[in-house]
């Protein structure tokens, strides 16, 4: 049962252009999500989060919307270039699951490539 | 300040045998967290532990264990390897607990089962 989905294996983006990868969370006690981008052959590095007292969250071209009510957020990425093709990881944890078994739930990912 | 380390980046066992993966956090984080990453599973916590005590555990079976020691460098052991578990072990740590405080990863140990 996966609670944090990312439905879209991959994406290709031209440079220059917006890129939106989105996730999907099936549990209602989720409060806080972070995205993670992953290079090859390194570890995933932290990009941006949010919580959920908010439904916006902006860093230079990154920015992360979440709509709770379709437990869904996005990451868009404005606007799109070379260095940004990785794989993006979305993830959630719950302040309320904390030291249950499911504390902090990755998605599988989304490997984006900007075309040039 | 050093980044995470991992030891050793890659690793070739065959079935049945037991291996210990370590990690070196940044100074100064006192949480670590061991997570699996195999091809489209993406990345599957395993534990974390936080002033030397196992906080939480995520659905591994108990061929999977770790520790922390009082500096804060862990290590994870897998007994009796199986096929299923060749995959790349990520660690990361943080200052404060994982779920609320952003994670630094390792570059990870590629574990490969013959």
């Amino acid at each position: 049962d996966q609670q944090v989905k990312q439905n879209s294996p991959s994406l290709s983006v031209q440079e220059g252009r917006i890129s939106i990868l989105n996730c999907d969370y099936t549990n209602s006690m989720f409060d806080y999500f972070l995205w993670y981008k992953k290079y090859p052959a390194e570890g995933p590095t932290f990009l941006i989060s949010i919580s959920s007292i908010k439904d916006k969250n902006e860093d230079g071209r990154f920015t992360v919307f979440l709509n709770k009510s379709a437990k869904h957020l996005s990451l868009h990425i404005v606007p799109s270039q070379p260095g940004d093709s990785a794989v993006y990881f979305c993830a959630a944890s719950s302040y309320v699951l904390m030291n249950r078994d499911d504390k902090i739930i990755f998605g599988k990912g989304t490997r984006l490539h900007i075309l040039p | 300040k050093a980044g995470v380390t991992q030891t050793p980046r890659y690793l070739i066992k065959t079935r049945g045998q037991q291996v210990t993966l370590s990690c070196s956090p940044i100074s100064g984080h006192r949480s670590v967290s061991w997570y699996q990453q195999t091809p489209g599973q993406g990345l599957q916590f395993l534990f974390e532990y936080f002033s030397e005590t196992q906080r939480n555990k995520g659905n591994f079976p108990g061929r999977f264990s770790g520790r922390q020691f009082s500096n804060s460098r862990s290590e994870m052991n897998v007994s009796t390897l199986e096929l299923g578990d060749s995959a790349l072990y990520l660690c990361a740590s943080s200052p404060g607990v994982a779920g609320r405080d952003t994670q630094y990863f390792g570059p990870g140990t590629r574990l490969t089962v013959l």
